[in-house]
């Protein structure tokens, strides 16, 4: 079983709507992170926890929210899809400042 | 501008040739570097990371790191067609530690036969 794994891997939404993504793993990791990645822009930071009690934002917050509801699970959610969120998005984990792992990602596009 | 910057590429290189990828940053106080390989459609998986000036050799791979210049590179001797990939450059701000990272938009690399 893969360590980290991003579920739905493909998802089609139309604006207005909500979305989850969602992230989870069993490396034990305690730091859990989201990015997206646009052609020409690379991976951006959306949010990140350190554990479970702690959140920060990342590069590109707005229109995100996130909940880390244990220690193996982050979850991304899109309030109110737009289309600029077109995009690829990856959790990725760590333990304490060691290495970033990343899942297998999440391809979403918006209507 | 871009905290982390890398030239997109592609950059083609003949199979057996050492492939060089660069990548500057603009934070003095950035700390730590890494780099992240990426296939089409794959997640990126990290190469090697490297905080001390100087070079860092691991297997065909080499990272090399300039702090006065800002500058950091990734060698790739003996290309092989497999190595085709995108190349991340990724920067902290703490020494040995990856908590947050600042990627670049990344090289294409692509070894011809």
């Amino acid at each position: 079983d893969a360590d980290v794994t991003q579920t739905p891997r493909n998802r089609i939404t139309k604006t207005g709507k909500r979305i989850m993504l969602e992230c989870s793993q069993t490396k034990g990791h305690d730091r859990m992170y989201w990015y997206r990645q646009d052609p020409g822009l690379g991976l951006r930071l959306i949010y990140y926890s350190f554990d479970v009690k702690d959140i920060n934002k990342g590069e590109i917050s707005d229109g995100y929210s996130v909940s880390r509801q244990a220690q193996a699970k982050f979850s991304l959610s899109l309030e109110s899809a737009i289309p600029n969120q077109t995009a690829l998005y990856f959790c990725a984990t760590a333990f304490r400042g060691d290495t970033q792992y990343f899942g297998p990602g999440t391809r979403l596009t918006v209507l | 501008q871009k905290e982390v910057e890398q030239n997109s590429g592609p950059l083609s290189v003949p199979e057996g040739a050492i492939a060089s990828l660069n990548c500057t940053y603009s934070d003095r106080g950035s700390q730590s570097f890494f780099w992240y390989r990426q296939y089409s459609g794959k997640s990126p998986e990290l190469i090697m990371f490297i905080y001390s000036n100087g070079d860092k050799e691991d297997g065909r791979f080499t990272a090399q790191l300039n702090k006065a210049s800002q500058y950091v590179s990734l060698l790739i001797r003996d290309s092989q067609p497999s190595d085709s990939a995108t190349y991340l450059c990724a920067a902290s701000p703490s020494v040995g530690t990856a908590s947050k990272l600042t990627f670049g938009t990344g090289t294409r690399l692509q070894v011809t036969l």
